[in-house]
């Protein structure tokens, strides 16, 4: 089946050591996303990929980092993650264009402690 | 600026009791609007989308949505409610360009038998 898959699904980082999440996709989708997700609160975008072109939301802090080495891959590095960045981090896809939506990951729960 | 709205924080139902969750948007062009459901430590999965044609959408799991324009409301209704349907529901729209989601609140839907 055609899906979006997230490695690990359970991350546990000291403050302040990069970690590194990864997201990968057989739906051949050119869009990639990355959403932080907070207890109770709704996904935040915190960047996107549109093939090769990245995509920094206004408010993400410089501390996310992403790479997209081929089509199917996206990494999100969180350089000295601090006790604020625990969260659940979601990978999306989509095929681009308004009428397809998006397809979720089951997400990435990471501890910072 | 485009916005959607969930008046719903939290919503209890019986088990085979039926459901509206309320969807609120503002957006000023055609709204693109799906629903998602999130179960506890998942991802997202897509229920149903609407972005044309007949304002009653049917999706997965038994669930259908309906738009009304007059109303800028996109609620999801399902007539009977099973346990395993407790979960949050989050009403989401595209943006104008179609790279962005933009996401209510969320309904944290309990079940009581």
């Amino acid at each position: 089946d055609a899906m979006v898959i997230q490695n690990p699904r359970y991350q546990v980082t000291q403050f302040g050591k990069p970690v590194t999440l990864s997201c990968s996709q057989t739906l051949n989708h050119n869009v990639m996303y990355w959403y932080q997700q907070k207890s109770s609160q709704a996904p935040k975008l915190l960047f996107h990929y549109y093939d090769k072109d990245f995509n920094n939301e206004a408010d993400t802090p410089d501390n996310f980092q992403s790479r997209r080495p081929n089509t199917s891959f996206c990494f999100l590095d969180i350089r000295s993650p601090g006790l604020g960045d625990a969260a659940m981090y979601l990978c999306a896809t989509s095929r681009g264009g308004r009428e397809g939506g998006q397809f979720f990951g089951p997400g990435t729960r990471l501890t910072v402690l | 600026a485009q916005s959607v709205t969930q008046p719903d924080i939290h919503i209890t139902v019986s088990e085979g009791a039926s459901l509206e969750l309320r969807c609120n948007y503002s957006y000023g062009a055609t709204p693109y609007l799906f629903w998602y459901v999130q179960s506890p430590g998942q991802g997202l999965q897509l229920l149903l989308k609407y972005f044309s044609g007949d304002t009653l959408v049917q999706g997965i799991k038994g669930f259908e949505a309906e738009f009304k324009r007059s109303q800028s409301s996109f609620n999801l209704r399902k007539p009977s409610v099973h346990w395993s349907d407790a979960a949050e529901y989050f009403c989401a729209a595209i943006n104008i360009y179609g790279n962005k989601l933009v996401f209510g609140a969320g309904t944290i839907l309990r079940v009581k038998s």
